[in-house]
């Protein structure tokens, strides 16, 4: 089946305006996480959903990033009043599968360049 | 606590040779520790992944080598092709709430023809 798509690819902002960052996870996978990836740097977690549960919000860093999940699918990360230091790869993975509900896979990533 | 240190930071080796990429931990509640290959513009996919019940894990060219009491991992890459060329995450999670993954800052390999 289809893997994590993202939307847009590339995203292109002036400092101060809001983004919206899209994740269609892997159809039946229950777990979404958003992860940011800066140049040069690991993977740095922001923030997981799991089904109808609280999400944890702890790698958000700032009241700036929010997310949210509709329906148990679709997840948007929104980064309000953005600032060049924003500027990442923003990676969005599912995981939940029969096989192994270890094994997140990822989507191919939003580059977001504020300028 | 939560970090995992990752090194080299690059590694260049010749086809057919073999790269060791290390990495080490501190919180002993870590119970998965998986290994990520990511090809420029592209998300990060799934290599190989060992539980620390085993010291060692191998799927192909590709094996993993677990070292509980000195709490460290490494990732070894046989007879390395220039199409193995990319960026290599190690990454831990804790069996809970949430799995989510602690990424160390990766390896660049180059693997020259």
């Amino acid at each position: 089946g289809a893997g994590v798509s993202q939307s847009p690819s590339n995203k292109v902002t002036e400092k101060g305006k809001d983004v919206e960052l899209r994740c269609d996870p892997i159809s039946g996978h229950t777990a979404l996480y958003w992860y940011r990836q800066s140049l040069g740097q690991g993977l740095e977690f922001l923030i997981y959903f799991q089904g109808n549960s609280a999400p944890d919000k702890s790698g958000l860093p700032s009241d700036r990033f929010s997310a949210e999940r509709t329906g148990g699918s679709v997840s948007t990360l929104t980064i309000q009043r953005t600032q060049q230091e924003d500027s990442a790869v923003y990676l969005c993975a599912s995981s939940g599968g029969l096989a192994d509900a270890s094994v997140q896979y990822f989507g191919p990533g939003t580059r977001l360049t504020v300028t | 606590q939560q970090q995992v240190k990752q090194s080299p930071q690059s590694l260049i080796v010749q086809k057919g040779g073999i790269p060791i990429i290390n990495c080490a931990y501190e919180n002993t509640a870590f119970d998965y520790f998986p290994w990520y290959q990511q090809f420029p513009g592209k998300g990060p996919a799934l290599l190989i992944a060992i539980r620390p019940d085993v010291s060692e894990k191998k799927e192909g060219r590709f094996t993993i080598s677990f070292n509980k009491s000195a709490k460290q991992f490494s990732l070894h890459i046989m007879d390395s092709q220039p199409g193995d060329s990319a960026t290599y995450f190690c990454a831990a999670s804790m069996r809970g709430a949430t799995n989510k993954l602690i990424f160390g800052t990766g390896t660049l390999l180059a693997v020259q023809p």
